[in-house]
């Protein structure tokens, strides 16, 4: 089936340092697409990135489609950065509708 | 616009009772999916929706099932709840099922005791 991985598990941070989240799908991808979960459990969107790079703010993401993974750039963090990351792989005409990796724990310490 | 919108934000339920959790999707959106969240086995696929049928199920027993309404609205149940089906539940609203794209909604924290 159909797998998400994603690296690292966790990840601590000094406020202002910069990281990168990674995604590996196993799949073709139709829909690629990049989640934070805030502390009350919503998933807000950042990005949908079936392929290329894209960029908001102080995140930008991309995602090379034929290398099958997809990458999270963080700049300059901040403490209301942390939270869980999750990519997730969907697949137009699979059996699910968007398969998630175990996600991205992110600390960002003042 | 409007997000999507689930209720209850939460609810506490015994074992063996059933329980009804609801969707509207965003204005526009035909297609709703429902997922599980637990720390064991983290984000899961329920179901999708779309016209008002289930287009595909995750591997979850049959007590859990859902339906959807002409207006898109989607509601899902759980009967005879068990200790393990404790977990967050979010339901996603995208465009269509072709356009994969999604957009979830805040959960329903549902605990079973």
């Amino acid at each position: 089936g159909i797998q998400v991985e994603q690296s690292p598990p966790d990840l601590i941070l000094q406020e202002g340092a910069n990281s990168t989240l990674r995604c590996n799908f196993s799949d073709s991808v139709n829909n690629l697409q990049w989640f934070h979960q805030n502390p009350w459990g919503q998933l807000i969107n950042l990005f949908y990135i079936p392929s290329g790079t894209k960029q908001n703010g102080r995140l930008s993401a991309t995602t090379v489609a034929t290398e099958r993974y997809s990458l999270l750039y963080i700049s300059s963090s901040q403490t209301t950065d942390s939270g869980v990351y999750f990519c997730a792989e969907g697949i137009q005409g699979g059996s699910e509708k968007l398969v998630f990796g175990k996600g991205t724990k992110l600390t960002v310490n003042p | 616009k409007a997000g999507v919108t689930q209720t209850p934000r939460y609810l506490i339920k015994t074992r063996g009772q059933q329980v009804t959790l609801s969707c509207s999707p965003i204005s526009g959106h035909r297609s709703v999916s429902w997922y599980q969240q637990t720390p064991g086995q983290g984000l899961q696929f329920l179901f999708e929706y779309f016209s008002e049928t289930q287009r595909n199920k995750g591997n979850f027993p049959g007590r859990f099932s859902g339906r959807q309404f002409s207006n898109s609205r989607s509601e899902m149940n759980v009967s005879t709840l068990e200790l393990g089906d404790s977990a967050l539940y979010l339901c996603a609203s995208s465009l269509d099922p072709v356009n994969t794209e999604a957009f979830f909604g805040q959960g329903t924290r549902l605990t079973v005791v």
